[in-house]
Formats: structure tokens, C-alpha cells, sequence
């Protein structure tokens, strides 16, 4: 069984378009996470959600809108796809937040590619 | 000046070294320090969890933390070509967690 699951895998589409990412967790965790990995393997934070409410925000364009829908998902939507969004995106996700040091799950990634 | 410095490399070495990583840091209040293996198109995946100073083994890998001088280091031993991948260190602690860049390894047959 997967411990934390994203789809899809790949995302090829054009600017402009509007796009969705969903991710899920079974390992009964609180919190969960959008992570953004650049060419150079750079991994950034985007948001941080604990018990479906929002706890980390970083500076994202309004383009990007979490939502956790319950505590085991937590979607990424993207509007008015940009060039520079390409990149791979992972979820993850952690029994309490991890930065009081409980360690993080990853999914394998959603790498989107805007052309 | 980044919070956690690590150099990407890529770090090449011959399969059985003794492989050295190592990331430096300037916020005090890290207590957690982990690192994560990334294999090609994967997740990252922890791999060593420590809390603050000292040693921890696990089977080849070894991780080092030294609080005094804000360093820490994974060592692998008898590297494998199944080491090859890009391992990142974690650190946590005053309210932040920050990844650093990751270092790409490859371990040559």
C-alpha cells in the first residue's frame, strides 16, 4: 500500500490552462504538505495544512489554492499556468508538524511540465 | 547567507568508499536533524533521524551531529551503486523546518 499517493504522475499542458493535483495519505497523519522541487533538486515549501485548517503559507502566487477536504487529502489547483511553474510537486505528510521535528512522507512527486 | 548550506555536488566514488556528507547550518534553535534519500523520480525518503548532539548508526550509514559548530554529516560505508542517489538533509526546530539543496552521489561499479 502506498502511504502517500498523488495524481498524476505527469501533467503536460500549455499556459493559461487550469490544473488540479490530488493527494492522499493513509497513514492516519495530521498534517500534510505541498512541496515545490526545482531542476536543481531545491525543495520549497508552499503551504501546510494540520486537521484540514492551514498553517503554512509561504510567499505562492494566489494562482495556487490548497484544499484539504479532510484530514487524509490535500489537492493543489493551479490557475493560469505560468513557465515558471514548471517543476515537480510533492506531497507529503507527517503525524504532528514537522517543524517540531516529526519527520515527513513524501509521495513520489507530480512532475508538470508548461509549455 | 542560507539557513542550511549543503554542496550539491555531484560526488562520484568507487563502489565500497566511504562516502562523507555533509551539511552546515546558522539557526541555533534546530534540535531535529534528518536526512533523506532521493532516488531518481521518486520522493525524498527518511533515511536518518537524529535529536540534537551525537551519533546515530544504522547498519552502513552513520549520521553525525556536532551542535558547537553547527555541522552535521551522514557517512556511508562500503558504498553501493544502490547509494547512488541525491540525499538531502533536513533540520527543525523554532518553528521551521528547512531542507537543504541535496547532494547527488553516484557510486561507480
Amino acid at each position: 500500500d502506498t502511504a502517500v499517493s498523488q495524481t498524476p504522475k505527469y501533467l503536460v499542458t500549455q499556459m493559461g490552462n487550469d490544473k488540479s493535483i490530488k493527494c492522499e495519505q493513509n497513514l492516519g497523519h495530521d498534517t500534510m504538505y505541498w512541496y515545490k522541487q526545482d531542476s536543481k533538486k531545491f525543495l520549497k515549501i508552499m503551504f501546510s495544512y494540520n486537521n484540514k485548517e492551514l498553517i503554512i503559507n509561504e510567499t505562492v502566487p494566489n494562482r495556487f489554492s490548497p484544499k484539504s477536504p479532510d484530514k487524509a487529502h490535500l489537492n493543489l489547483h493551479i490557475n493560469s499556468l505560468e513557465l515558471g511553474d514548471s517543476a515537480v510537486y510533492f506531497c507529503a505528510s507527517s503525524q504532528d508538524p514537522g517543524t517540531g521535528g516529526s519527520p515527513l512522507h513524501f509521495g513520489n512527486g507530480t512532475r508538470l511540465t508548461v509549455t | 547567507q542560507k539557513e542550511v548550506e549543503q554542496d550539491p555536488g555531484p560526488l562520484s566514488v568507487p563502489e565500497g568508499a566511504i562516502v562523507s556528507l555533509n551539511c552546515t547550518y546558522s539557526n541555533s534553535a534546530f534540535q531535529y536533524f534528518m536526512w533523506y534519500r532521493q532516488y531518481s523520480r521518486k520522493g525524498p525518503e527518511l533515511l536518518m533521524y537524529t535529536y540534537s548532539s551525537g551519533n546515530k548508526e544504522d547498519g552502513r550509514f552513520t549520521a553525525q551531529v556536532d551542535k558547537s559548530s553547527k555541522y552535521i554529516s551522514l557517512f556511508i560505508r562500503d558504498s553501493q551503486p544502490s547509494d547512488s542517489a541525491t540525499y538531502l538533509c533536513a533540520m527543525s526546530g523554532g518553528g521551521k523546518l528547512i531542507f537543504g539543496q541535496g547532494t547527488e552521489l553516484s557510486v561507480k561499479p
